[in-house]
């Protein structure tokens, strides 16, 4: 299996700041990633797919980039609401992962 | 509306079976490929399995290959997943997650995830 490594695992930020979130993949994954948000006791949030493309609803101050191995979210001006756990996800084998997550909180 | 509404989780013994279900709704479900996804209690997200809409094509994650099955019934909009000789490793919630039309696993929509408890 593919392994995705985020990091870092946990970061605290300033409402207002630029964050950055960063995906690696043990192999090259083209353009097939995904991040979602999570809140606690709640379903993810798809956020991110094909790297780069912002899902339907949600809010432009998320953005992806990056290809093959290396992958990054960055979020433009933090908000209160985005206090919450992001997760990476390669989808270009028939047996998905995920990373382990990255904690944001907000200071 | 898009909904998704997972059933059947709850306290077994090792090595017991359990069958959680979700049923759709808000959507035209048989156009869909469904995924099972899970976590465990404080952990991160493990996809479990795929069907895609037609049920004529699964996939399994190794974990769980030759122990769980996945299932479809487009005319109930149902998706199931039957769990057998379960491990205290599969304790966790479980996520139906519905493909979002761009590859059969990205996932957009989800349900509010079922608890298997699985210990003596």
């Amino acid at each position: 299996d593919i392994q995705m490594t985020q990091s870092p695992s946990t970061l605290s930020a300033s409402v207002g700041d630029r964050v950055t979130i960063t995906c690696r993949a043990s192999q090259s994954i083209r353009r097939w990633l995904a991040w979602y948000q999570q809140k606690p006791g709640k379903a993810p949030n798809l956020l991110i797919y094909e790297s780069s493309s912002l899902e339907s609803g949600v809010p432009s101050r998320f953005s992806g980039s990056g290809s093959g191995t290396e992958f990054t979210l960055t979020i433009s001006s933090l908000q209160p609401d985005d206090s919450a756990t992001y997760y990476c996800q390669q989808y270009d084998t028939t047996s998905p992962t995920f990373g382990r997550g990255t904690k944001v909180e907000i200071k | 509306e898009v909904q998704l509404v997972e059933s059947g989780g709850g306290l077994v013994q090792p090595g017991e079976s359990l069958k959680l279900s979700c049923v759709a709704s808000g959507f035209p479900f048989s156009s869909y490929s469904m995924n099972w996804v899970r976590q465990a209690p404080g952990k991160g997200l493990e996809w479990v399995s795929y069907i895609s809409s037609g049920s004529s094509t699964i996939y399994y994650a190794d974990s769980v290959e030759g122990r769980f099955t996945i299932s479809r019934d487009n005319a109930k909009n149902s998706l199931y997943l039957q769990m057998n000789s379960l491990r205290a490793e599969d304790t966790a919630v479980y996520y139906c997650a519905r493909d979002g039309g761009y590859s059969g696993y990205v996932y957009n929509s989800w349900g509010q995830g079922t608890l298997v408890t699985v210990s003596s």
